[in-house]
């Protein structure tokens, strides 16, 4: 049974290029969260998502940002036009249901140069 | 003011040391999480919990919804809990700790 995966594990993108990272829930799982930890911070709520829907994206920044989880594969976070300040690492966790136990992935570090 | 205060910062002991990590928050919650990060970046869930007590081997963690505080414990402390500890507390929001940065010396 496979824990949550992300890849890639590391991203290295250009200033203005896209970046895509994808998060795979564990099996049976139907609900994501995306979190960013910038270097030397702790981390901070990004979106909930359930297959098809946004829950709560109060914490995505307005513009540049965007994520989906669509009914088949996994669930995308979406950054256009990368600035230095997007280098982070990424992490997604994934539950079973709203109020159970999340459980992460490995993260996704994007660097930005 | 943050949503969610940790207690201490960083924290250094001796193997085998009684170890406890504070957590207080003034948000109202539906749960409180413990989370471990390592140095290698991953993160662990150790504890979800709404209310009392619960205990996972050589980890306890106890929450007291009046006060809105949270301890996490580590009995008998090794060298392998030496990580990040993370409290964190869901209800209309996501609100994260700065985290507390253990060593456990040998």
């Amino acid at each position: 049974n496979a824990g949550v995966m992300q890849n890639p594990r590391h991203l290295v993108r250009r200033r203005g290029q896209e970046a895509r990272l994808r998060c795979s829930p564990m099996k049976g799982h139907s609900h994501v969260y995306w979190y960013r930890q910038l270097p030397e911070e702790g981390l901070k709520f990004m979106v909930y998502l359930q297959k098809e829907n946004i829950i709560d994206e109060s914490g995505m920044p307005k513009e540049r940002f965007s994520a989906e989880f669509p009914k088949e594969g996994p669930s995308i976070l979406r950054i256009q036009q990368v600035v230095r300040g997007d280098s982070a690492a990424y992490f997604c966790a994934s539950s079973a249901g709203e109020g159970y136990e999340q459980y992460f992935g490995p993260g996704t570090r994007l660097t930005v140069t | 003011k943050n949503e969610v205060e940790q207690s201490p910062q960083n924290l250094t002991a001796q193997e085998g040391e009684f170890i406890t990590i504070n957590c207080s928050y003034s948000v109202g919650i539906s749960a409180l999480h413990w989370l471990q990060q390592h140095p290698g970046g991953g993160i662990v869930s150790l504890f979800m919990l709404s209310s009392g007590k619960k205990k996972h081997g050589r980890l306890i963690a106890t929450i007291n919804i009046q006060e809105k505080h949270s301890s996490l414990h580590i009995t008998a402390s090794h060298p392998r809990d030496s990580a990040v500890y993370i409290c964190a507390v869901t209800g209309n929001q996501f609100y994260f700790g700065t985290g507390t940065s253990l060593t456990v010396i040998p």
